[in-house]
């Protein structure tokens, strides 16, 4: 069973609302990934992360934020929610050659 | 550009009989390649890695090749079932190890 953890579950929020998706491990992996994923539609790369105060960009440009001020714990950031951010939203971790354990994901729906 | 493409349509066989999904990749150089089962709303999991000095890998009735010749793997499921019914996602990580990326995937329905 892995232990990584997203919250919330589902969220359903107004444009231009600030957000913020919790992403945590307890496996004290040093690799931590967010991929966004529509319905039926292939994952792609947003942010990662490889160790504390390291983040990078992935291949897909995303207007959200990332930080990595634990090595637990890797949250995502909307300053302001659009429509077209409406998706789910999948946080991964791995250690460095392995393999990568997800999270149960968030269904982001913004109105 | 970087590219990892897999079946594009959904594949669907007969119980009992072997499935084949293929992942083709352009411009990696990946060290080490990984495939993932992913069911309807649900995160993906781990089934198989195989490094890139590696020629085949096994797990119960999976079975992985990776020929970096011709920048392919194959991935089989033996005796299918229907409960293999998912979308299985080959995964890509590059020689730094930095970022882990995906194909868009194979649906994969086992018809009883």
């Amino acid at each position: 069973e892995a232990d990584i953890y997203q919250t919330p579950r589902y969220l359903v929020i107004g444009t231009g609302k600030k957000i913020t998706l919790e992403c945590s491990q307890t496996m004290g992996h040093d690799k931590m990934y967010w991929y966004q994923q529509d319905p039926g539609m292939e994952l792609h790369l947003i942010h990662y992360s490889y160790g504390v105060n390291s983040t990078e960009k992935g291949d897909l440009s995303s207007e959200s934020t990332v930080s990595r001020i634990r090595t637990e714990h890797f949250p995502l950031t909307l300053e302001s929610a659009r429509p077209s951010h409406t998706s789910q939203y999948l946080c991964a971790s791995s250690e460095f050659t392995t393999e990568a354990f997800f999270g149960q994901g968030t269904r982001l729906t913004v109105v | 550009s970087q590219k990892i493409e897999q079946n594009s349509e959904a594949l669907n066989i007969q119980e009992g009989k072997t499935a084949t999904l293929t992942c083709n990749y352009t411009n990696y150089s990946p060290a080490y390649l990984q495939w993932y089962r992913q069911d309807p709303g649900r995160g993906p999991v781990f089934l198989l890695l195989i490094r890139e000095n590696e020629k085949e890998k096994r797990k119960e009735r999976l079975k992985v090749t990776f020929d970096t010749t011709l920048k392919q793997s194959l991935f089989h499921i033996t005796a299918s079932q229907p409960a293999d019914s998912a979308t299985y996602l080959c995964a890509l990580l590059s020689g730094s190890a930095r970022q882990l990326t995906f194909g868009s995937g194979t649906q994969l329905t086992v018809l009883p």
